[in-house]
């Protein structure tokens, strides 16, 4: 199946330094994007990525993506204890009729510690 | 203001006993999914709608069903909750037609515990 596999599974770093976290996939995509999930809630969309773009930013975060790698790194910069949160990838498969649900990675868990 | 809304956001049930989940979103979006996420697990999509016609993935047991009476509302029914259907579960909208340019929009979920 086409998903997405988050590296690392856990990262924990202190306040103040970045958090990089990156995601593989299997198949070609339309686009690629990030959830933020705290613990117990919803998803909460961080940033899409389109196929034909290499790079984004967004605030403190900055999204690359290798379609010929098939892997995408999300980077947060400047971490704060509010980062504390699940991370997800996701991308949707590249198709010409029909709609392309969601296939999510397993997801990063980041701890930001004060 | 909320765009897609899932009711309630919490459901406590007993094993066998049928529940519904609500979700409602106000985008007009004409796609909507339903997710079953367990803990510490990614996202499981169960099924979607594209207006009225209704997609189930190929593993989603006969024991959840999923209505759409208009745009708005989408219904997930657990006939017989187990109690490994204990779980958190999400709506999510999609505009459609727009591929690679649009996101999915996610309700903030609904976590079911069964007795």
């Amino acid at each position: 199946s086409q998903q997405g596999e988050e590296d690392p599974q856990a990262l924990s770093i202190q306040e103040g330094e970045n958090a990089t976290m990156n995601c593989s996939y299997k198949t070609s995509i339309n686009n690629l994007q990030w959830y933020r999930q705290n613990s117990g809630r919803g998803l909460v969309h961080l940033i899409l990525i389109r196929s034909n773009e290499r790079e984004k930013h967004s605030g403190r975060l900055r999204v690359t993506l290798d379609t010929s790698k098939k892997s995408s790194s999300l980077l947060i910069t400047a971490s704060r204890a509010a980062d504390t949160a699940s991370y997800f990838c996701a991308t949707d498969a590249f198709v010409i009729v029909g709609n392309t649900p969601l296939v999510f990675g397993k997801g990063t868990r980041l701890s930001v510690i004060a | 203001d909320a765009m897609v809304i899932q009711n309630p956001r919490y459901q406590v049930t007993q094993f066998g006993k049928p529940v519904t989940l609500s979700c409602s979103q106000t985008l007009n979006h004409n796609v909507m999914y339903w997710y079953q996420q367990k803990s510490s697990q990614a996202p499981k999509l169960l099924f979607h709608y594209y207006d009225k016609d209704f997609n189930n993935e190929a593993d989603t047991p006969d024991n959840f069903q999923s209505r759409r009476p208009n745009t708005s509302f989408c219904f997930l029914d657990i006939r017989s909750p187990g109690l490994g259907d204990a779980a958190m579960y999400l709506c999510a909208t999609f505009r459609g037609g727009e591929w690679g340019t649009d996101t999915q929009y996610f309700g903030p979920g609904t976590r079911l515990t069964v007795l």
